[in-house]
Order: C-alpha cells, then structure tokens, then sequence
C-alpha cells in the first residue's frame, strides 16, 4: 500500500502567520491517466472532515485563497497563509491514484 | 442537498459483527462513489473501502478478510459489515460521497 508521510507532527502559528504542511508519498501519485489524485483534509475538533483540496492544487466550493497547494510525483505541501482562528485542527493528507487509497497520519495546528 | 447519514448500534461485544447503514439523499447511489472512512478514538483517519457507482467494491487490504461493503439502490443505502471485532475496532465510522461530502458519523464502541 502507498504510505504518505506528513510533516510536521504538529505545528503552533501565530494568528496572521503562515503554515507549511508536506506530504510525501511512497510512490508517484501521478496515474495512469495523466492525473494526480493527492486530496487535503481538515477535520476541526469534533467535526467530519472536510475537503479543502483535490487533485493537488484545487480549492473545494467555499475554501478560500488563503488555502493553496502544490506538488508533483511524490512530494506535495498545503499552504496556509494568515491563519485565522478556524483554520486550527487536524490536517490529512489522502492519495487516492492507488487502491487501497490512504491518509497520512495528520498534522495538528495549534495557535502560538 | 446532499445528505449523507450513518447509522448502526453505539456498543458491539468483541468477536461479535459490526453493521452500519449509510442512508443518502440529493444523488444517486448509481452516479456516485460511496465511502467508508474510520478514526480509532484519538487517532488519524483510516480508509477502510469503497462501494463504486459501478457496484464494484475495494478494500483496505490491512481488513480485506473481514470487511463487505454493499447497497441498495433502490433504498439509497450503502451497508458495511466487518466482523471478528475487537477493540482496537472502537472509533467513528463516517461514509462520504466521493470522499467530498461526508457525515457526521457514528460513534461504535468496541466492549464486553
């Protein structure tokens, strides 16, 4: 199974800051059509998760621009810049190019 | 409006089977993937199968042995059935349409 790899653990920003989250996958992400199904998640305390990124660097309906992402092959990061207080929880990594698809373990920020 | 709800019992004894219901509405079973994603009690999220719009299914390779996942179109309702649980089974079973809508998932608990 393809094992994505998520750094940092966690992460303290201040408000207004700007936060980096990598992932980097076992194999290349890229599929056979031409596609990389590399997907970002956050999950706030006590809430489903919810969809902010897919297919690398599309934001979902809603998410704002503060919100971006990049990457290629194996190795993609979410941006985050001037977080603000609802931006806080847990934040997945999802790759679903290989089945079974897979999460990364999550990042958690926290404010300074 | 999509709508997406899980249902099944709250305590399941170990050894025993483990049934949940994923009850949609604002889309068809026939035009869209359906999910099942849990997260053990304090920890990160787990892909654990897939019920294509297709009718095919996938599984996490890692509960293959124990896992079915099926439907009913005609009621809009997408079933899991993994059996032999313990307690490292004990979580929030949460089903998504396409890994995009989710709902608000059901807590199961895993105990004598």
């Amino acid at each position: 199974d393809v094992v994505l790899t998520q750094t940092p653990v966690s992460l303290l920003i201040s408000l207004g800051g700007q936060a980096s989250i990598s992932c980097r996958s076992s194999q290349s992400l890229v599929h056979s059509n031409g596609n990389t199904y590399l997907h970002w998640y956050l999950q706030k305390p006590g809430q489903s998760p919810q969809l902010l990124i897919y297919q690398v660097s599309n934001r979902f309906s809603g998410i704002p621009d503060r919100f971006s992402g990049s990457g290629s092959g194996t190795d993609f990061t979410l941006k985050i810049s001037r977080v603000e207080p609802e931006d806080l929880g847990v934040y997945y990594c999802l790759q679903r190019t290989h089945n079974p698809n897979t999460f990364g373990a999550g990042t958690k920020l926290e404010l300074k | 409006q999509v709508q997406l709800t899980e249902s099944g019992p709250g305590l399941v004894h170990p050894s025993e089977t483990l049934s949940l219901t994923c009850t949609v509405s604002g889309f068809s079973l026939t035009g869209y993937s359906v999910y099942w994603v849990r997260q053990p009690s304090g920890k990160g999220l787990e892909w654990m199968g897939r019920m294509r719009y297709n009718g095919d299914t996938s599984y996490n390779s890692a509960l293959k042995s124990r896992l079915s996942i099926s439907r009913d179109t005609s009621k809009n309702q997408v079933f899991l059935k993994m059996n032999s649980l313990q307690t490292d089974d004990t979580g929030t079973y949460y089903c998504t349409r396409d890994l995009g809508d989710w709902g608000q998932g059901v807590m199961v608990t895993v105990s004598s």
